[in-house]
């Protein structure tokens, strides 16, 4: 059974352009969960989606936004990129009743 | 705010010695999590502590929860250079579908030959 997928793994982007992660959860799950872990630091929650609807915004800029799709599957979009929102992007995919989360492996986002 | 508090931040020990890893966390909460990341990489989940009193084991690594002084450890006995990574403590305070966690700053564990 396939685990969290993310991608792309590394991205290098340009402060101000636009960028778009992807992540498809654990078959079942219903539930996705974004996260953002600058280097040395624990991960801090961006985003949690629900069937498809936002059910949790962490301390998050509005140019951060994100969905989630009928497959349960899920897009985070960073506008203006800032060369603070280097870092390692985290989907979590957890079903509903259980309360493990399941964490992809990440995308390695570089601004310069 | 939630805050949720590691130490210690940095460790480093010989193999075979035997260590604590502590967390504190300032609102109340029943559910607490251990996981470890390597380098470059993801988390992965170690434990999940559901409830006071709550103890688990895997390994030489034991997690234990109190929910009344806010407190989990994650013991580490005869320690072996595989267990070199950062551990995070994290703390869900909504539950169910609507999940969320607040994680510690890591402990990076450094095991010596």
């Amino acid at each position: 059974d396939a685990g969290v997928t993310q991608s792309p793994t590394h991205l290098i982007k340009t402060r101000g352009q636009q960028v778009t992660l992807r992540c498809s959860p654990i078959s079942g799950h219903k539930s996705v969960s974004w996260y953002q872990q600058v280097l040395g630091q624990g991960p801090q929650f961006i985003f949690q989606y629900y069937e498809k609807e936002e059910r949790g915004r962490g301390n998050f800029p509005d140019r951060f936004s994100a969905r989630q799709f009928p497959n349960y599957s899920s897009e985070l979009n960073v506008n203006a990129l800032l060369l603070g929102d280097s870092a390692l992007y985290l989907c979590a995919s957890t079903w509903a009743g259980n309360t493990e989360a399941f964490f992809g492996q990440g995308t390695r986002l570089t601004v310069v | 705010e939630l805050k949720v508090e590691q130490n210690p931040l940095f460790l480093s020990m010989q193999e075979g010695k035997n260590y604590t890893i502590y967390c504190n966390y300032s609102t109340t909460s029943d559910r607490l999590y251990w996981y470890r990341q390597d380098p470059g990489k993801s988390l992965e989940s170690l434990f999940v502590l559901l409830s006071n009193g709550a103890v688990k084991q895997e390994g030489r690594l034991m997690a234990s929860l109190d929910t009344k002084a806010r407190l989990s450890t994650l013991h580490i006995t005869a320690a072996v250079h595989d267990l070199s990574a950062t551990y995070f403590c994290a703390v869900d305070l909504s539950g169910g579908s609507n999940y969320k966690l607040t994680f510690g700053k890591g402990t990076l564990l450094t095991v010596n030959p």
